[in-house]
């Protein structure tokens, strides 16, 4: 039982160059988001999926694009990278229960230069 | 709109001394609080809800609904307390978590 896995764990992309940060999660949540962590900020919601086939934007959705074909999945695209872009990305998984619990990877450490 | 203040960017104690990470928040239903808790080096963790009253590593909150206030207390810190803190708000049918801007709180020897 894994719980949240992302992957890469560390990326260097150079300004434009597109690449998708992926998260799996074998914990049958229906629930699905993605955060950015930048110092001062704490983290803020890029995006979120409440069930396969269904996306929402979250407080900084920009620049970023998401999709969710399977319940295990939720991919994080970026397009055409940008330096504002560099953060630590994290992926966190939850049941449709109120109250419970949200389960997060371990991070992706970009670098956009 | 939603929000989640933590007004502390760091917090500095001795250990054995009380601790408080204050965090305030604005959201007009019935919210759901959690605190989160990131070790060194190690993934975000839930360290308590609000809707669990319950105490976690010695750590309380109270949800103050009047004050829209959920604060973080320990009565003796802990060298092992040393982290990052993160207060958090879901709502929307539970669908959405939204967090604050974190304190860290270092314990001193």
């Amino acid at each position: 039982n894994a719980g949240v896995t992302q992957t890469p764990k560390f990326q260097v992309l150079k300004t434009g160059q597109s690449m998708t940060l992926q998260c799996a999660q074998d914990m049958n949540h229906e629930y699905m988001s993605w955060y950015r962590q930048d110092p001062g900020m704490g983290l803020r919601l890029i995006h979120y999926s409440v069930g396969a086939g269904i996306t929402d934007q979250g407080e900084v959705p920009n620049g970023y694009n998401v999709s969710r074909s399977t319940t295990e999945d939720f991919p994080l695209r970026l397009l055409s990278a940008a330096p504002s872009q560099t953060s630590v990305y994290f992926c966190a998984t939850r049941s449709r229960s109120m109250n419970t619990e949200a389960f997060f990877g371990q991070g992706t450490r970009l670098t956009v230069v | 709109a939603q929000r989640v203040t933590q007004p502390e960017k760091l917090l500095s104690v001795f250990k054995g001394a009380p601790v408080e990470l204050k965090c305030n928040y604005s959201y007009s239903g019935s919210p759901e609080l959690f605190w989160y808790v990131q070790y060194s080096r190690q993934r975000l963790q839930l360290l308590l809800r609000h809707i669990s009253r319950e105490s976690i590593k010695g750590f309380t909150a109270d949800l103050n609904k009047g004050e829209t206030s959920f604060h973080l207390k320990k009565p003796f810190a802990q060298e092992e307390d040393s982290a990052m803190y993160y207060c958090a708000l879901g709502y929307s049918s539970a669908s959405k978590i939204i967090f604050g801007s974190g304190t860290r709180l270092s314990i001193r020897p």
